[in-house]
């Protein structure tokens, strides 16, 4: 199975900062034939579902604030928040949908320090 | 709008079993592959089985030979029946939706959840 890494499991950012988080696949989610990236990102707040932020590593879903974005290719890859609001306090998780079993990372949560 | 609605939770001693059923609108169901994913309590996300829309189903390694997806397309309706329940699949049980396209996809929409409790 594909391990993915989250890191760090949690940060604290001033509102209006910069949010970072990572993950690293244990194996390239790169497919060579559509050099697509089989990588999600998902927010989950307490008590709700997982909302779906970014697929294919970069592409944002519809309705999503363009503060958030995706980056990275193979078996790295990084979501920024650029500007914290209150709202995106939440857990976020990245999955790899490259082949079953799809997998999910561990999560990040995200607080406001 | 797209709703997934689960129903079919609560309190099950071990050994019992359950049937969960997903309830969709505002799609095409038929015409999307479907996931059950489960949440241990205060935990993160494990996938446990999807189906296709031909039929194909899939399984976690930790509830193969328990757990069985169905889907009843005349009535939108995602089913996950599981059997021989153990305290480790207790959890909140999303049905989501995968995005349509060619080959594996990302889950677009999710259920709220149903809670699922395995203790005697």
């Amino acid at each position: 199975d594909f391990v993915m890494t989250q890191s760090p499991d949690s940060l604290a950012v001033s509102l209006g900062e910069r949010a970072t988080i990572n993950c690293k696949s244990s194996q390239s989610v790169l497919y060579s034939s559509n050099n697509k990236n089989y990588l999600s990102w998902y927010q989950q707040k307490p008590g709700q579902p997982p909302k779906l932020l970014i697929y294919w590593a970069s592409s944002r879903e519809s309705g999503v604030p363009d503060r958030f974005s995706g980056s990275g290719s193979g078996t790295d890859f990084t979501l920024t928040i650029s500007s914290l609001q209150a709202e995106d306090v939440a857990i976020y998780y990245c999955q790899q949908y490259y082949t079953i079993p799809v997998t999910f990372g561990g999560g990040t949560k995200v607080e406001i320090k | 709008e797209v709703q997934l609605v689960e129903s079919g939770g609560g309190l099950i001693q071990p050994g019992g079993s359950l049937r969960l059923s997903c309830a969709a609108s505002g799609f095409t169901f038929s015409n999307y592959d479907m996931y059950w994913v489960r949440q241990p309590t205060g935990k993160g996300l494990e996938w446990v089985s999807a189906i296709a829309t031909g039929g194909e189903t899939y399984y976690a390694n930790s509830v193969r030979g328990r757990f069985t997806i169905s889907r009843e397309n005349a009535k939108d309706s995602l089913y996950l029946q599981m059997n021989s329940l153990r305290a480790e699949d207790t959890g909140v049980y999303f049905c989501a939706r995968e995005k349509e396209g060619f080959g594996l996809n990302t889950l677009d929409y999710w259920g709220q959840g149903i809670l699922v409790i395995v203790s005697s």
